[in-house]
């Protein structure tokens, strides 16, 4: 299996800051590489895929890029509703393997 | 507007079988895509459980793959997930979930879950 690593695990940000989530994989995955936002008590709501591609519907603020091993999640400037937990998944393989979550917290 | 919706029983007993069923609203089940299950233990992450395709290929996750089927019934627009054997472990949200058509193994469209308790 494709071992998904997030980094931080948690991270305390501000209304406006620039934000940065990272995730490396085990193993080259390309651009196989997909980011979900989930909120408390809800599905995961897919935001980026293919590394770099913003899903339709998801605000333009968020921001994907990496390949090979290592991928990042930007968000330009923080919103009161992005706070959130984040994954990371693979799909250039199966099983499909997540992240083990990023979770955004307010300051 | 597609919609997915999860149902079956919240609690199962230790060594029993876990079974759900996924109703799609809005599109026909026959549609090109993939679905799949999700689990979520509580507090925890997102682990992928397996997915079919409509004329009935399926993949599984090998962590699981001799404990669970997944099925389609065409006629009920639904597909199901069966988990035999559950121990405490098994307990977890579970998510029924449509593939996107633009890379296969992401999930666009998702129900919102539903817990399932393996407790005695």
């Amino acid at each position: 299996d494709i071992h998904m690593t997030q980094s931080p695990s948690s991270l305390s940000a501000s209304v406006g800051d620039r934000v940065t989530i990272t995730c490396r994989a085990s193993q080259s995955i390309s651009t196989y590489l997909h980011w979900y936002q989930q909120k408390v008590g809800k599905a995961p709501k897919l935001l980026i895929f293919g590394s770099s591609t913003l899903q339709s519907g998801a605000p333009s603020r968020f921001s994907g890029s990496g390949s090979g091993t290592d991928f990042t999640l930007t968000i330009s400037s923080l919103q009161p509703e992005d706070f959130a937990t984040y994954y990371c998944q693979q799909s250039f393989s199966r099983p499909y393997t997540f992240g083990q979550g990023t979770r955004l917290e307010a300051k | 507007q597609v919609q997915l919706q999860e149902s079956g029983p919240g609690q199962v007993k230790p060594s029993g079988t876990l079974s759900l069923t996924c109703t799609v609203s809005g599109d026909s089940i026959s549609s090109s895509y993939w679905w799949s299950w999700v689990r979520q233990p509580p507090g925890k992450g997102l682990e992928w459980i397996g997915e079919i395709y409509h004329i009935g290929t399926t993949n599984y996750n090998p962590s699981l793959q001799s404990r669970v089927t997944i099925s389609v019934d065409k006629s009920q627009n639904q597909f199901s997930l069966k988990l035999d054997s559950v121990t405490a472990a098994d307990t977890a949200v579970y998510f029924c979930a449509r593939g996107a058509q633009a890379i296969v193994g992401i999930s666009d469209l998702w129900g919102q879950g539903t817990l399932v308790t393996v407790s005695a």
